[in-house]
């Protein structure tokens, strides 16, 4: 079993509507969690933390869910420039200390 | 100010060479990763380095594949006796600490013909 498991997609969605990602994790002592965002040929970019109580950036919530080890992230209001691929992060221990781990990535398409 | 410093942005070299690829991670942070991204997969850990802790190299695919990383600061990533599949975008990311989030560098396109 992988770490950290997203549904590749794709996700074909059209402008404005709302879409949800989950992933789960299998280390029930991960502490940290993020989003990801990787547009096509270029490098993953931080999107947002994800914290306990769960937090909202604009268009974009993050929730945490610890006991059934997942985390998601629901876009609202869909736009063509959100057609990406999302990418789930989580901390990890091992021998090196802590250090974070990528799910595959779920991807995005929004159309018009 | 500077982000994660990747060279050479692109390298084509011949099946069976040696190449060494250089990240620049940002000023201060600890940890820096390594990962290999082929067209259309996901972010493959290659090593994972924290500090002065020994390194997570557990994701190196062969032999052929080492990094160092001196003075805590920039690491190279050598590929040795490179083969066709070594082909991919090879990314670094560094951060301050192995709960944060890391910022990537544009990554190195290698093509093996």
């Amino acid at each position: 079993r992988k770490e950290v498991e997203q549904d590749p997609g794709p996700f074909n969605v059209p402008e404005g509507a709302t879409v949800a990602f989950n992933c789960t994790y299998s280390n029930s002592a991960s502490q940290s969690f993020f989003w990801y965002r990787q547009d096509c040929r270029k490098e993953p970019k931080l999107l947002m933390s994800v914290y306990s109580s769960g937090n909202e950036d604009g268009r974009f919530t993050a929730q945490l869910n610890r006991a059934s080890q997942y985390i998601s992230l629901l876009i609202r209001d869909s736009k063509l420039s959100d057609s990406a691929t999302y990418l789930c992060v989580v901390t990890i221990n091992n021998n090196a200390g802590n250090m974070l781990t990528f799910g595959g990535g779920t991807r995005l398409m929004v159309k018009p | 100010g500077a982000g994660v410093s990747q060279s050479p942005s692109n390298k084509v070299t011949e099946k069976g060479k040696d190449v060494e690829l250089r990240c620049d991670p940002i000023s201060g942070h600890t940890a820096l990763y390594w990962y290999r991204q082929s067209l259309g997969q996901g972010l493959e850990f290659l090593i994972y380095f924290q500090g002065n802790s020994a390194p997570d190299k557990s994701g190196l695919p062969s032999d052929r594949f080492s990094a160092e990383r001196t003075g805590g600061s920039v690491s190279t990533l050598t590929i040795q006796r490179t083969q066709q599949e070594d082909s991919a975008v090879y990314l670094c990311a560094s951060g301050t600490g192995g709960n944060q989030p890391q910022h990537f560098g544009d990554g190195t396109r290698l093509s093996i013909l």
